[in-house]
């Protein structure tokens, strides 16, 4: 069975510090990849999204992603994080020409930024 | 505004007493879903619909039904909620499956 599998269940960090968030995946084919994000209290939103074309996208406020095929991996960084970045994040991956267009999710990671 | 609303965006209701949480997207988007969401999972589906009269299920559609009678509308019903189904519930929409889906601002439900 597809499944997606996020490394860390919760990160702490100071503000300006660096964040890595891991995302893998278990499935061979073609696949659609996003990352969300839910502040606290509100619905998830739309980081980024990869779908085809440069493995290393980049999304709304200062988040990027790289997909590495040969690892399975969609991980999320962004070179200095504030205080606002707190919140949960979700990796998703949807794999192509799954019937019923299904999305897959990760268990999620809070991430605390500390100011 | 392009958006996904749900009614209510709480409720506590008892074991047995049918619930109807509605769903509505201003997007012309062919493809509904509902998810719900529970601590450590992460989020799961329950049921989706391709388009008007064409819906199936999730991973977890036990105890849930859905209808899509028209596009923007696809409201989840708990014809006898029990307490394991105390969760918070998203409906999300897009173009097409495997696009982007765009979340509603989530139903938090209490069963008793």
């Amino acid at each position: 069975a597809q499944s997606v599998s996020q490394h860390n269940h919760h990160v702490i960090l100071s503000e300006a510090a660096s964040l890595e968030l891991g995302c893998n995946y278990s499935y061979g084919g073609t696949v659609n990849l996003f990352w969300y994000v839910q502040y606290p209290g509100q619905h998830l939103q739309l980081l980024l999204k990869y779908f085809s074309g440069d493995p290393l996208v980049k999304g709304i406020k200062g988040f990027e992603a790289e997909f590495i095929k040969s690892k399975f991996s969609f991980n999320l960084r962004k070179p200095s994080v504030q205080w606002s970045d707190t919140a949960e994040y979700f990796c998703a991956v949807n794999a192509r020409y799954n019937q019923g267009g299904k999305l897959i999710f990760g268990q999620g990671t809070e991430l605390s930024v500390k100011p | 505004e392009a958006q996904v609303t749900q009614n209510p965006r709480y409720l506590i209701t008892v074991t047995g007493k049918k619930l109807t949480v509605t769903c509505s997207q201003n997007m012309n988007h062919e493809y509904m879903s509902w998810y719900r969401q529970d601590p450590g999972l992460g989020l799961r589906q329950i049921y989706y619909s391709m388009n008007v009269e064409v819906t199936d299920k999730g991973d977890v559609p036990e105890g849930y039904k859905v209808s899509r009678k028209e596009k923007r509308n696809f409201p989840l019903i708990l014809e006898s909620p029990s307490p394991n189904q105390t969760s918070l519930y998203f409906c999300a929409s897009s173009s097409q499956p495997g696009e982007t889906q765009y979340f509603g601002p989530g139903t938090r439900l209490l069963v008793l």
